[in-house]
């Protein structure tokens, strides 16, 4: 069965440096999303793709935050400047109407 | 407002039962989606079932359905014939389909807990 992969699963960084995450989406599907989950917290939107462009953002996706779809298969987020409150999983995801599937995530740890 | 409530933070059940997780939500847009992760204790999100407001039948996934009442804005998860490995955190989440960027609103979960 298709599935969303993300790389890497655990990425520990120094604050202030510059993080990309990865994601290859499921090869047909047609929106892609990032979310975050802080430790013991809920699942929070960060920014969905379409058409090769953001279609929205939440107040979390500041400039500090940007996506790119380098290629017909990658889809990443990178955060610039890392603080200690960006330390959590991150959930790439990839979806039609009536589905939307998650990668098993990266654990980021910012020390 | 918060749109997808989830007012269990913790549920038991024992093996073999069956056991509801409630979920709500509010909405003013006549057409979305709800659904539900599991999350397990490995952290991955695994996509249980989903509802479409305008689906006639209550969904069923093998031993998972959704109680959908659509006048009390509930999409409850009916989980049959509960496993151990059903121990995990439940979250129930809604896609609005006005804007068309699809993204989920989550709630705040439930754990739920199986015992032998």
């Amino acid at each position: 069965e298709p599935e969303v992969t993300q790389t890497p699963s655990h990425q520990v960084t120094q604050m202030g440096q510059e993080v990309i995450l990865r994601c290859v989406p499921i090869s047909n599907h047609l929106y892609f999303y990032w979310y975050r989950q802080i430790l013991g917290q809920k699942v929070e939107f960060l920014v969905s793709f379409y058409n090769n462009e953001i279609s929205e953002k939440s107040e979390i996706f500041d400039d500090q935050f940007s996506v790119e779809r380098p290629d017909g298969s990658n889809f990443t987020l990178k955060i610039r400047s890392t603080k200690l409150e960006d330390s959590a999983m991150y959930f790439c995801a990839s979806g039609t109407v009536a589905s939307q599937h998650f990668g098993d995530g990266t654990r980021l740890s910012i020390l | 407002a918060q749109k997808i409530t989830q007012t269990q933070p913790g549920m038991f059940v024992q093996e073999k039962e069956a056991v509801t997780l409630d979920c709500t939500y509010d909405t003013s847009d006549p057409s979305y989606g709800l659904f539900w992760y599991k999350q397990p204790s490995s952290g991955e999100m695994i996509f249980l079932i989903y509802q479409g407001s305008y689906d006639q039948q209550n969904a069923t996934e093998g031993r998972y359905s959704l109680n959908f009442q659509k006048a009390r804005k509930s999409a409850n998860l009916v989980i049959s014939a509960s496993q151990l490995g059903d121990s995990a955190m439940y979250f129930c989440a809604m896609r609005e389909h006005s804007g068309n960027t699809g993204k989920l609103i989550f709630g705040q979960g439930t754990t739920l807990q199986v015992k032998p």
